[in-house]
């Protein structure tokens, strides 16, 4: 079966200081892997997907870039973070399939803290 | 544009039948999902509407029409730990889901 693992669990960072959060999916080959971002109390935030190694688009102007070095691995990266990039970080990965779109399966995320 | 309705909040007895909607304007579709989020953990996957009609698993079923851009999520015998959040997700032809701002839905005894 499949398994998506997503860490650290938490992170207490600085501002101005980098950030790396990476994501690894087991269990399956060529996923769709997306990153999300949910702020206290709102919705999901869609920050980059990936359909394969080295193919990155960005939904939202940001600090943030994101970097997909094997097939199966989806790396979130700052150079300097900000008040404003604290949150709920969330990867996930979907199936490829040739007609209807498969779920989301969500990792179990990342909270940080930016102080 | 994409745009997903639910409402935000929704209170039910413990033991009772709930319905939480969903409509949905997209360019395209490929598929509705909803998703079950405790407080402070990750969305989970529920349930999976691609045709028309209703999807049942276990305790929780999901009903979709296309042609109105409609869906719900109908949950019965009610726990305490079915206090969660709802989402609500398209996929509009694209390999990037639209999600709902979710339903916070609170079990009480």
């Amino acid at each position: 079966s499949q398994t998506i693992h997503q860490w650290p669990a938490t992170l207490v960072q600085p501002v101005g200081s980098p950030l790396s959060l990476e994501c690894t999916v087991e269990g399956t080959s060529n996923p769709n892997l997306y990153w999300y971002r949910q702020a206290a109390g709102r919705g999901l935030q869609l920050l980059f997907y990936s359909v394969g190694i080295g193919q990155i688009s960005s939904e939202v102007p940001q600090n943030l870039s994101a970097s997909r070095p094997q097939d199966r691995q989806f790396i979130l990266s700052s150079k300097k973070l900000l008040l404003s990039d604290s949150g709920f970080y969330l990867c996930a990965w979907s199936a490829k399939t040739s007609s209807y779109n498969s779920p989301l399966h969500f990792g179990n995320g990342t909270r940080l803290t930016v102080t | 544009g994409q745009n997903i309705d639910q409402p935000t909040e929704m209170t039910a007895t413990e033991g009772a039948i709930v319905q939480i909607n969903c409509t949905y304007q997209t360019s395209g579709f490929n598929g509705l999902f909803w998703y079950q989020q405790h407080a402070g953990e990750a969305p989970t996957f529920l349930s999976y509407n691609v045709l028309d009609g209703l999807e049942e698993k276990g305790r929780f079923s999901s009903f979709l029409s296309r042609s109105k851009g409609y869906s719900y999520l109908l949950l019965k015998e009610l726990q305490m730990k079915d206090s969660a959040s709802y989402l609500c997700a398209v996929f509009g032809g694209s390999y990037i889901p639209t999600f709902g701002r979710g339903t916070s839905l609170i079990v009480h005894p």
